[in-house]
């Protein structure tokens, strides 16, 4: 079975650019997740998708940040303008169901720097 | 508000050894504990979780946690360390008290060594 895929897996980007991450999902996880990694942290939520739908952005800074996933399956993750701050390792999950006992999937993640 | 602590950030263990990567949590209601192992430039992979029952749960790669509500810890163990066990490890939980809103909380992250 194949993993959550994440491309590029690398970007370097100078600040006030735009840039676009994308995700592709476990195949029938109906629930997806984007993560914002900072070096020696641990991963925070940006947005979960159920389906189509945003069910939770309250973590997304919507002046710049923006996702979508319009047909519920892959997704895509916008930062515009990058800030220098935004540098960080964006990570894609996805997970069978949305209830609190399920794991999520990673994929392995794209490594943003803005110079 | 939900938290999970990870208070140790690097922990080295001679290969063939035990070891233990200490994990204390936070919530409202009852917790869903998990830990991910995460390898150099890849990401996050799940080892094991506790949802209800035994306290003592197995998981990937011959690792196991147990979990001790009294004193609100989750602790990963393996008896015997590898080389191959070198990575960062993060505990995460949800509060079955968010209901709707089933936010996973990870911790800093803590970086085993195990030394050959």
């Amino acid at each position: 079975e194949a993993g959550v895929v994440q491309s590029p897996r690398y970007k370097i980007i100078e600040k006030k650019q735009p840039v676009a991450f994308w995700c592709n999902p476990i195949s029938g996880h109906n629930t997806l997740y984007w993560y914002l990694q900072n070096l020696g942290q641990g991963p925070e939520l940006l947005i979960r998708y159920e389906n189509e739908e945003a069910v939770d952005d309250s973590q997304l800074p919507k002046d710049r940040f923006s996702a979508e996933r319009l047909k519920g399956v892959d997704s895509t993750l916008k930062i515009q303008p990058a800030e220098l701050g935004d540098s960080a390792v964006y990570l894609c999950a996805s997970s069978a169901g949305q209830g609190a006992t399920y794991e999520q999937y990673f994929g392995p993640g794209t490594r943003l720097t803005v110079t | 508000a939900q938290s999970v602590a990870q208070p140790e950030d690097q922990v080295n263990v001679a290969e063939g050894n035990p070891l233990t990567v200490k994990c204390t949590y936070s919530v409202s209601g009852n917790p869903y504990l998990f830990w991910y192992v995460q390898y150099p430039n890849r990401g996050l992979q799940f080892l094991l979780k506790y949802i209800t029952g035994d306290n003592l749960v197995k998981g990937s790669y011959g690792f196991e946690a147990e979990f001790n509500k009294s004193q609100t810890s989750f602790h990963l163990k393996k008896p015997s360390a590898l080389v191959s066990d070198s990575a960062l490890y993060f505990c995460a939980v949800r509060d079955s008290a968010n209901f709707g809103n089933e936010k996973l909380t990870f911790g800093t992250g803590t970086r085993l060594t195990i030394i050959p």
